[in-house]
């Protein structure tokens, strides 16, 4: 059974810093990763998303990569924003279309 | 497109009512799944549908439990009969086939 872990739970940073969120996963056997975001009292929204082929991704200032050998995933964050305040969830699509979620990481950007 | 739509988006009922949950995936995804959010379990995987079909219902938590897509535009999630530790809010995703999840806004749902 796939499991997902994300460290830290929660993590405070100054604005204009770059920063890292980890994710890891148990089982290699994925189609892709995706990293989502979760606004308090909202639904998630899709940020990027690695097909199992590919070693990353970019949107702006998001950059996700995948060690899919190690189980490992990371989102990294360039010049953090106030905006850029949430919580941060990895899944791992099965070969059955089944995401597995991270408990998430919670960031908060300090102004 | 107007993304994945859920209704209602809060729902309070007393112990023992059913509840009903409905969702519209996003025209053309051929994916549909339901999830529950709380803060002790995470984001857990109920059920999901490819073409209106159910695939795999293991995350179902128990028979009070089941889901319907009647056709490529509706689905839905009945509680039967509710109790208190069913509250939580419950998200409906749609994908084309290992795409990236589109989510809907969700359903608080409270169980007095």
């Amino acid at each position: 059974k796939q499991e997902v872990t994300q460290i830290p739970a929660a993590l405070s940073v100054p604005e204009g810093e770059n920063l890292v969120l980890n994710c890891s996963f148990t089982d290699s056997a994925i189609y892709n990763l995706q990293w989502f975001r979760q606004d308090p009292g909202k639904g998630l929204t899709s940020l990027l998303l690695i097909q199992s082929s590919q070693r990353e991704q970019t949107s702006g200032r998001l950059n996700a990569s995948l060690d899919k050998s190690s189980g490992r995933s990371t989102l990294y964050i360039a010049a953090s924003q106030p905006g850029d305040s949430a919580t941060y969830l990895c899944a791992a699509c099965d070969l059955n279309e089944k995401l597995t979620f991270g408990t998430g990481t919670r960031l908060t950007i300090i102004p | 497109d107007a993304g994945v739509i859920q209704s209602p988006r809060h729902e309070v009922t007393e112990m023992g009512q059913e509840v009903t949950l409905r969702c519209k995936p996003i025209s053309g995804h051929d994916y549909l799944f339901w999830y529950r959010q709380t803060m002790m379990r995470g984001l857990e995987l109920l059920i999901y549908f490819n073409n209106n079909v159910p695939i795999d219902d293991s995350g179902m938590p128990e028979d009070r439990f089941s889901a319907k897509m009647p056709n490529a535009s509706f689905s839905t999630l009945k509680i039967q009969p509710s109790e208190p530790r069913d509250s939580a809010v419950y998200f409906c995703a749609s994908s084309l086939t290992f795409a990236e999840q589109y989510f809907g806004p969700g359903t608080r749902l409270t169980v007095t």
